[in-house]
């Protein structure tokens, strides 16, 4: 059964780094797939935040771009998400996935762990 | 905005067959990219509904089905349950945004 867990800080102050680790069990992350965030500010819907493959490819939303970095440590079976100079706009539930590498669908989740950025 | 649009709201009487709409444009759905649904309730994480338009995860009933035709995209829900009032969101690929994009949702309820 493949399982994964977020895992960081829930406050986070403005103009800061936001990171959160996402621990993947149940599955080799060097075995394949893409490994994904998604997040989901109060109230509202989805938004992708990025992929990473296992060997380090990256994809980002272009809207959140120039702000994040996922990486991996396939050692570790965990991959992670740095969102620099965050705002109050940036705090939502935050979601890790699985996303199959053919196709575009996130097929494991995350519980979601919510972030706040306030002073 | 959300790339791919969906009605905030649907509401059935418990029996009824309701259907959800999710429609994108040229450079998504009609680009032949697959559609995707989770259904979410409160306070937990999506789950995966219908994949690759059509198809049923393990476990997921037959009640639920997914269609595509053209630029748009529909869930329909038969035989309309208490326990299906959640949200809704349809996901696809957009190549001009060279990634993975969501709709806003749907709030289904069941009267």
């Amino acid at each position: 059964q493949v399982q994964l867990q977020e895992s960081g800080p829930g406050l986070v102050k403005p103009s800061e780094t936001l990171s959160l680790t996402c621990a993947v069990s149940g599955y080799s992350i060097s075995s394949g797939y893409y490994w994904g965030w998604i997040r989901q500010p109060p109230g509202k819907g989805l938004e992708w935040i990025g992929n990473i493959y296992h060997s380090g490819t990256t994809f980002y939303n272009p809207s959140l771009k120039s702000r994040v970095t996922i990486s991996v440590d396939t050692s570790k079976n965990q991959f992670s998400l740095k969102l620099n100079s965050v705002t109050a706009a940036d705090t939502a539930v935050y979601y890790c996935a699985r996303r199959l590498v053919a196709t575009s669908y996130f097929d494991y989740w995350g519980q979601g762990t919510l972030v706040t950025v306030s002073s | 905005q959300s790339v791919l649009t969906q009605p905030p709201s649907v509401s059935g009487a418990p029996g009824q067959r309701v259907t959800l709409s999710c429609t994108g444009s040229s450079s998504n759905i009609g680009a032949n990219y697959d559609v995707h649904w989770y259904q979410q309730f409160p306070r937990t994480a999506p789950k995966l509904l219908i994949y690759g338009n059509s198809n049923w995860p393990l476990g997921v009933p037959d009640r639920f089905s997914g269609s595509k035709s053209g630029t748009s995209a529909s869930l329909a829900i038969t035989g309309l349950q208490a326990e299906d009032e959640a949200d809704y969101y349809c996901q696809s690929y957009d190549s001009s945004l060279s990634g993975v994009v969501f709709g806003g949702g749907t709030k289904l309820t069941v009267l």
